[in-house]
């Protein structure tokens, strides 16, 4: 079964917007953690953003912030004010604490900003 | 820069051959991760290293192995290769703490092979 489902394969977004990028996650394990991670056309991944499945609020780091909904098991990632250079592609990912240390990542959503 | 270094960048090589992958951790991380990236696939994870020790397997073919070395680098060894392998093939570490949940991955710029 998918772990992690991103059903978005791509997405359009004008500069200066906002844009959600959709995340689903499945998992047992009562203690896990969520990452978005972003890919560019050079093809290196970067590190944007983590969520704990404990942590009662929302994770924010600059212009990325994660809209997190234990109950409904999503974790969206929202870019606020969306730059060029944010063209990319984005993963989401998890660990669950009784898998050891890997990340299980998503399909990934081509994100595309328009000028 | 992520402090993980993989080498080579590109290799080109043909069916049924055998090839090596390199990666070199950040300065202190003990656990390297091997992932493969492909268009059909997506990331996958295929292996990870604590300290030497092999310490979970993901979707790994036969024909691929990899160990770690006491100098704490990784290789990964692709034989028989087929045209299906080729793909960008990541290296990440970390300094993993079991049961910790936020360690996040430090991944390298990848190793693109190309099998024809």
């Amino acid at each position: 079964a998918q772990k992690i489902t991103q059903t978005q394969p791509g997405m359009f977004v004008q500069e200066k917007e906002a844009v959600t990028l959709d995340c689903t996650y499945d998992t047992s394990d009562p203690s896990y953690g969520l990452f978005w991670y972003k890919q560019p056309s050079s093809g290196e991944m970067i590190f944007l953003i983590y969520q704990g499945s404990y942590d009662q609020q929302n994770a924010t780091e600059g212009r990325y912030s994660l809209n997190f909904q234990k109950a409904r098991k999503s974790a969206n990632l929202v870019i606020s004010a969306s730059q060029l250079g944010d063209s990319a592609m984005y993963f989401c990912a998890m660990r669950e604490q009784n898998q050891g240390g890997k990340l299980i990542f998503g399909q990934g959503t081509e994100l595309s900003v328009k000028p | 820069d992520s402090g993980v270094t993989q080498t080579p960048k590109h290799l080109i090589t043909a069916t049924g051959q055998r090839v090596t992958l390199r990666c070199s951790p950040r300065s202190g991380d003990l656990s390297v991760y091997w992932y493969q990236q492909s268009l059909d696939q997506g990331l996958q994870f295929l292996i990870q290293y604590y300290n030497g020790e092999e310490r979970a397997k993901g979707n790994i073919l036969e024909r691929f192995s990899a160990q770690q070395f006491p100098d704490l680098h990784s290789e990964l060894n692709l034989s028989s290769l087929e045209l299906g392998d080729s793909a960008l093939y990541f290296c990440a570490s970390s300094s993993y703490t079991q049961g910790a949940t936020n360690e996040k991955l430090f991944f390298g710029s990848g190793t693109q092979l190309s099998v024809l």
